[in-house]
């Protein structure tokens, strides 16, 4: 299995607070991304990294931020959680273009 | 912005028989993956499609990849219990990799 963890594994939080969870990775892979899996709307794209400091949005990036500082870590960012970020975070790895990609085991945030 | 659609969503059938899955995406590219998810756990990487034409086979599945009518098709051979599951295909674009919504796959003993 690729070495790909994510933490926490289980949030709850309320509104408007803060929430930052994280992506770590062993393998020294190039690409890392944030995914959200809800019910009826399969996996959807928040942002990516290409690289150390190099992010770019997906599909669903209001509302989140990242930061990529060192190559094993990618961060995601609720800067003030809402009832609509409800949902379970999937991050992923590759090593290139091309690359099959690994996920993480998930992280099911609930903001009440 | 990259459209990938997945037919059908929920698909139910009966063990032994044969099936196919469709995924449909509006932009150009070459690169297109399936994914596994059983329920309550993540994402498990099926196939890799690089080119057109591109066909991989494991098991009872089987993938193919057409990029000039924008296709992919994940067909099931003799079905068994064992691959009820969600499948998801994923069309890589400019670095990003967009999902369809998955077909939920439900095969009856």
């Amino acid at each position: 299995d690729a070495g790909i963890t994510q933490s926490p594994r289980h949030k709850v939080t309320e509104t408007g607070t803060p929430v930052t969870l994280r992506c770590h990775q062993t393998e020294n892979h190039r690409y890392m991304y944030w995914y959200r899996q809800d019910p009826g709307h399969g996996l959807r794209l928040i942002h990516y990294s290409y690289g150390v400091k190099d992010t770019d949005k997906g599909e669903v990036s209001d509302g989140y931020s990242v930061s990529r500082s060192k190559t094993e870590d990618f961060l995601l960012t609720l800067e003030s959680a809402t009832s609509s970020q409800t949902s379970v975070y999937f991050c992923a790895i590759r090593a290139s273009q091309g690359g099959k990609q690994y996920f993480g085991p998930g992280t099911r945030l609930t903001v009440t | 912005e990259l459209k990938v659609e997945q037919n059908p969503l929920f698909l139910s059938m009966q063990e032994g028989k044969n099936y196919t899955i469709y995924c449909n995406y509006s932009t150009t590219s070459d690169r297109l993956y399936w994914y596994r998810q059983d329920p309550g756990k993540s994402l498990e990487s099926l196939f890799v499609l690089l080119s057109n034409g591109a066909v991989k086979q494991e098991g009872r599945l089987m993938a193919s990849l057409d990029t000039k009518a924008r296709l992919s098709t994940l067909h099931i051979t003799a079905a068994v219990h064992d691959l009820s599951a969600t499948y998801f295909c994923a069309v890589e674009w400019d670095d990003k990799i967009i999902f369809g919504k998955g077909t939920r796959l439900h095969i009856l003993p």
